[in-house]
């Protein structure tokens, strides 16, 4: 079983700072997909990539594929309070349609 | 389109005893997962049908837990007897042989006392 290791594990940050959250592995995938969760829901897919060294925007979103797609982040402009929840990212292995999901990252934009 | 759809939304049960889950996913979605998720973890599969077979339940705890997808539609987990490490929410998804990504239910919370 593939491990992701997101960091930070937790981040408590002020409305209108910037934030980057890491997803690393040792393996590679196919594709790396992010979601975001709310409390009593379910995640939620923000985005997927699929080819090394993508990058791709949200809005204020940027998220990156490593070269090697063993990593990815994703970078926060301006954290609004919405953008409060907890941070998914998920590797798809070959071919398999199975996703592995990481350890998850925390976020609380507080005013 | 409608969402996944799960049942109950919660459930408090003491330990040894049995319950179960019901999952109704996205129509037209073949693949089917469910994923145990601790507070504040990263969900972890249990166990992944394709229509209505088995791809993949090597992560389930097979001595308790139990899964079945008839007709290749709706899907029941069950767990007998329950421990209290069971208590997390059990979240069912759906997606397409080759989609953009999984839709999620808003999960069942357990808790096992």
């Amino acid at each position: 079983t593939q491990l992701l290791e997101q960091s930070p594990q937790f981040l408590s940050i002020q409305e209108g700072e910037n934030l980057t959250v890491y997803c690393n592995s040792s393996s590679v995938f196919s594709s790396l997909q992010w979601y975001r969760q709310e409390p009593g829901e379910g995640p939620v897919l923000l985005v997927t990539v699929v080819t090394g060294g993508e990058v791709k925007k949200l809005k204020r979103l940027t998220f990156q594929f490593g070269d090697a797609r063993k990593d990815s982040s994703l970078h926060i402009t301006a954290a609004q309070p919405g953008d409060t929840g907890l941070y998914l990212c998920a590797g798809e292995e070959g071919g398999g349609n199975k996703l592995t999901f990481g350890t998850g990252t925390q976020l609380k934009v507080e005013l | 389109e409608a969402g996944v759809a799960q049942s109950p939304r919660y459930k408090i049960i003491e330990k040894r005893q049995s319950v179960a889950f019901w999952c109704n996913p996205i129509s037209g979605h073949a693949t089917l997962y469910w994923y145990q998720q601790i507070l504040g973890q990263g969900p972890k599969l249990l166990i992944q049908f394709q229509n209505n077979g088995v791809v993949d339940d090597s992560q389930l705890p097979k001595d308790r837990f139990s899964a079945e997808r008839l007709k290749g539609v709706d899907s029941t987990l069950k767990i007998q007897p329950a421990k209290l490490e069971d208590s997390a929410v059990y979240l069912c998804a759906s997606s397409l042989d080759r989609g953009p990504g999984y839709t999620f239910g808003s999960g069942t919370r357990l808790t096992v006392v």
